[in-house]
């Protein structure tokens, strides 16, 4: 596609339950990202695959966190048993490696009442 | 650790007007990009302009242009003839050149009004 798509573009869960957010990166790119983004913050590096491979997962929060890339293009950001603090604006980036700009995708906001 | 400091929580400015936006970082790093990324209500985040920490000349891009003072750790963005559209949370953002991975640290934001 033309850019980073991510979906849903609005979550609303009830604490407890699970959830799954969808990013689909730009065609051919090699590295993705995940972030966080509370509100009125900056956003937070969560998790970074190149292709299949999950290289770096420092940023995730808890255990409850999940992120894949079975088949190094689509990924999914799962998050079990949900709290409140997991409100927040999930954004995926997506680049060709090697320090080449991220493209960034317009976020799923997630809310847990 | 890498941290990205903006001191200027809220601006604002009318049209037409320049406006500065400050930004320092820490790092024990030699290599390394910054970024200005701007953010409208649409949640996209836009690469504004980006910096090479080796060059010495600093970058424009049309009415963007930063002051990049290495020794400092300072990065502001001017932005010249302010226009509505240009109203947006900008972030300034720090990068690892060369390292195990690209991820961006941005600091926590300034928000931008541009005034009719």
């Amino acid at each position: 596609g033309a850019g980073v798509s991510q979906s849903p573009r609005y979550k609303v869960a009830k604490r407890g339950q699970d959830v799954a957010l969808r990013c689909d990166p730009i065609s051919g790119h090699v590295s993705l990202f995940w972030y966080q983004q509370a509100l009125g913050q900056g956003p937070e590096f969560l998790t970074y695959f190149q292709n299949e491979a999950q290289l770096d997962k420092s940023g995730l929060p808890s255990d409850r966190f999940f992120a894949e890339r079975p088949e190094g293009s689509v990924s999914t950001l799962k998050i079990q048993r949900t709290q409140q603090e997991d409100s927040a604006v999930y954004l995926c980036a997506s680049s060709q490696g090697g320090n080449q700009p991220q493209h960034f995708g317009d976020g799923t906001r997630l809310s847990i009442l | 650790a890498q941290t990205v400091t903006q001191s200027q929580p809220e601006m604002s400015v009318q049209e037409a007007e320049t406006v500065t936006l400050s930004c320092t970082y820490d790092t024990s790093e030699n290599n390394y990009y910054l970024f200005w990324y701007k953010q409208p209500p649409s949640r996209q985040m836009i690469l504004v302009i980006r910096q090479e920490a080796y060059k010495q000349q600093n970058a424009t891009e049309n009415r963007f242009s930063v002051n990049f003072q290495k020794a400092a750790k300072s990065f502001s963005l001017k932005i010249s003839d302010s226009q509505l559209g240009d109203t947006a949370m900008y972030f300034c953002a720090f990068m690892t050149w060369g390292g195990r991975d690209d991820k961006i640290i941005f600091g926590k934001g300034t928000r931008l009004h541009i005034l009719p």
